[in-house]
């Protein structure tokens, strides 16, 4: 099992642009959620989906959207990247009501 | 004033030493306690898991929660040049209000030096 998966690693955006982060996890979990991390700020939950079809604002949600694609994919878009949003990205899954979350490799953005 | 707080270190230790961790909180409501361990560009994953107060042992790892004082901790025996990771604390309340929605600490950052 891969586990979960995340795509691109790394990348640099221009103020403005716009990008997707994508996210897969092969364990049938019914829950996933997409964090930032931010030095000295900690895990901060952007959205989650607590099963395919539904989606939920977190404590960051602002300038973001997310798809709940299917039962394994749930991706994140930047619709006009903003630098307040340059962070480290990671994707997390889990059964149920998530006290034992599974997280990606994370995905770097830079936006100049 | 942030619901969890956690020192960031970094925690110097010698090789073989005690590592003591520990994070405060705020909210009474949290029942569920957890640790996470994340290495330099890596995601996180979970060491331990507790419900409500008490102590939980794992191997060279215990976590201790007192709900009175609002106060988690996490110790690491023997600890190892292995152990040289970003400890986070996470929690929630667990209902369905809360359903799904950590509260991490910023991480404590360990390093073991042989």
């Amino acid at each position: 099992n891969a586990g979960v998966t995340q795509t691109p690693k790394f990348q640099v955006l221009k103020t403005g642009q716009s990008m997707t982060l994508q996210c897969a996890q092969d364990m049938n979990h019914n829950s996933m959620y997409w964090y930032r991390q931010d030095p000295g700020m900690g895990l901060r939950l952007i959205y989650y989906s607590a099963s395919e079809g539904t989606t939920d604002k977190g404590e960051v949600p602002n300038g973001y959207n997310v798809s709940r694609l299917n039962k394994r994919e749930f991706s994140l878009r930047l619709e006009s990247a903003a630098p307040s949003q340059t962070s480290v990205y990671f994707c997390a899954s889990t059964w149920g009501n998530g006290n034992e979350q599974f997280f990606g490799p994370g995905t770097r953005l830079t936006v100049l | 004033q942030k619901e969890v707080e956690q020192d960031p270190g970094p925690l110097s230790v010698p090789e073989g030493a005690i590592v003591s961790l520990n994070c405060t909180y705020s909210n009474s409501a949290f029942q569920y306690f957890m640790w996470y361990r994340q290495y330099s560009r890596k995601g996180p994953e979970l060491l331990m898991y507790t419900y409500s107060s008490g102590n939980k042992e794992d191997g060279r790892f215990t976590a201790q929660v007192d709900k009175s004082s609002k106060y988690i901790s996490l110790f690491i025996r023997d600890s190892q040049p292995s152990d040289s990771a970003t400890y986070l604390c996470a929690m929630t309340g667990g209902g369905t209000d809360s359903w799904g929605k950590f509260q991490f600490g910023a991480g404590t950052q360990v390093v073991v030096t042989p």
